[in-house]
């Protein structure tokens, strides 16, 4: 079975530049997560979706950074303009919820590693 | 907002040794999960617990849900190499309205070193 796919793996990138990271979560999941790992402050979770619909953003560090869930396949998540201190592991993850089901456990996908110089 | 304290940061061990790790939480959560990061990839997930009081198993890993909901703890026996990793608790609870879609309140990790 395929897993959460995110793309690409590694990103390097000047700041200033727009910086695009892509997920597609496991077929049939309809939550999807995204979230940012450091050394620092670990895994946050940046904002999530059920339904294609972003449920909350709270997470999300500033107006920088956007995501998008045009469709159950797809998600991305945008920096722009980019900042040396946005280098981290970005992961996405999905999930299965159904009301009165509950939820799955989250399933994770191997990460995309940004560096802003 | 919730906050998960897990235990201990790092362990360098033995191999053959067991582990025991452990997460506590100032709320009360109704699922417990513990994941397994190796370097380069995303966490994986390696037990989930649903009821208070639950005991899982999961090959030479085994977890509980506490009885408070608000910890558990994660043992490894007889610790081979390839159990090198970070090791994350993660808890969810029910969200406003009666549902949290999902979201995990996540621990800050333990580092696990295995020597051979």
């Amino acid at each position: 079975d395929a897993g959460v796919i995110q793309s690409p793996r590694h990103e390097v990138t000047e700041m200033g530049q727009e910086v695009t990271l892509r997920c597609k979560p496991i077929s049939g999941h309809n939550s999807l997560f995204w979230y940012r790992q450091t050394m620092m402050r670990g895994l946050e979770l940046l904002i999530y979706f059920n339904n294609n619909v972003p449920i909350d953003d709270s997470g999300m560090p500033e107006d920088r950074f956007s995501a998008k869930m045009p469709n159950a396949s797809f998600s991305t998540l945008k920096i722009q303009p980019s900042e040396p201190r946005d280098s981290a592991v970005y992961f996405c993850a999905s999930s299965s919820y159904r009301q009165g089901r509950g939820n799955q456990p989250q399933h994770f996908g191997d990460g995309t590693r940004l560096s802003i110089l | 907002g919730q906050q998960l304290n897990q235990s201990p940061q790092s362990m360098f061990i033995q191999e053959g040794e067991d582990v025991s790790m452990n997460c506590t939480s100032s709320s009360i959560f109704n699922t417990w999960l513990w994941y397994k990061q190796d370097p380069g990839e995303g966490p994986v997930l390696l037990i989930a617990l649903y009821k208070a009081g639950e005991l899982t198993s999961n090959g030479r890993l085994t977890a509980q849900f506490g009885i408070t909901r608000k910890d558990s703890f994660l043992n490894i026996s007889a610790s081979i190499p390839s159990d090198v990793g970070i090791y994350f608790c993660a808890g969810r609870s029910l969200g406003a309205g009666g549902t949290s879609y999902g979201k995990l309140t996540f621990g800050q990790g333990t580092i696990l070193t295995v020597h051979p």
